[in-house]
C-alpha cells in the first residue's frame, strides 16, 4: 500500500536559520508530489509540486525553495526563516481516486 | 487560482445532521472533494465527486452538486462528537490543480 511521510513532526527554528523538511512516499513510482503551507486559522496555499525527479514549479514567490532529489522524495528549504515562515507544512501526492494524499504535516514555529 | 468559499463555522448538535457548504467559479472542474482535518494532523481525504454526478451516498455522509450553481454540500447524518473538524472542499481542474477552500470547522456539542 501507499504511505507518505513527513518529518519531522513539529520545529520551532530562530529566524534567519535555515530549513529543511523531508517527505516521502511509498508504494508508488513517478508520483506528482506537492507542498503546501496552512497558515493559522486558514485554508491551504499550494506552494510547490513536482512531476518527476529534478522538476519543480512554484506556485508562488517566497523564501522557500523545494528539490526533488530522488523520485520519491520531496524537500522544502529555507537559506534563512523569517517569521512569516511559521505554519503548518503539508506533503500530498495525487494518489487514490486523483484525489491527494497528505502527510501527517510538520508544524513549523519561527521565533 | 479558482475561488473556493465555505462558511467558516458551524455548530450542532450530537445525533442532528450537519450540512457543510461550498461553492467554486470553475466550470471545468473534473472532481470535488471533501477532506477532514483534526487538529494537529494533516488532510484526510473523506468523499469526493465526479462533476458528471448529482449524488453520492457513503453510509453517513452525502455529498450533493449542484453544477448549474456551482454549489457542494456535504451531509453528515447523526453527527457525533468525533465529526468535530475542519472540513475542507477541494476542486481540481482539467490541468490537475487542486484549489481549496479555507475550510469549515464543525464543532458538536454533547
Amino acid at each position: 500500500s501507499q504511505t507518505i511521510h513527513q518529518w519531522p513532526a513539529t520545529l520551532v527554528q530562530p529566524v534567519g536559520s535555515p530549513l529543511s523538511l523531508e517527505c516521502t512516499v511509498e508504494g508508488t513510482s513517478n508520483p506528482n508530489l506537492y507542498w503546501y503551507r496552512q497558515a493559522a486559522g486558514r485554508g491551504l496555499q499550494l506552494l510547490f509540486y513536482s512531476v518527476g525527479i529534478g522538476q519543480i514549479s512554484s506556485e508562488v514567490p517566497q523564501n522557500l525553495s523545494a528539490s526533488r532529489p530522488q523520485d520519491r522524495q520531496f524537500i522544502l528549504s529555507s537559506k534563512k526563516l523569517l517569521l512569516s515562515d511559521s505554519g503548518f507544512y503539508l506533503c500530498a501526492w495525487i494518489g487514490f481516486n486523483y484525489g491527494y494524499t497528505f502527510g501527517s504535516g510538520t508544524r513549523l514555529t519561527v521565533v | 487560482g479558482e475561488d473556493v468559499e465555505q462558511s467558516l463555522f458551524l455548530s450542532v448538535r450530537e445525533g442532528d445532521s450537519s450540512v457543510i457548504n461550498c461553492t467554486y467559479t470553475d466550470s471545468s472542474s473534473t472532481y470535488l472533494y471533501w477532506y477532514k482535518q483534526e487538529p494537529g494532523a494533516g488532510l484526510q481525504l473523506l468523499t469526493y465527486i465526479f462533476s458528471n454526478m448529482d449524488m453520492k451516498q457513503d453510509q453517513r455522509l452525502t455529498v450533493l452538486l449542484n453544477k448549474k450553481d456551482k454549489h457542494l454540500s456535504l451531509r453528515i447524518a447523526d453527527t457525533q462528537t468525533g465529526d468535530s473538524a475542519i472540513y475542507f472542499c477541494a476542486e481540481r481542474d482539467n490541468f490537475n490543480k487542486f484549489y481549496f477552500g479555507s475550510g469549515t470547522k464543525l464543532n458538536v456539542k454533547p
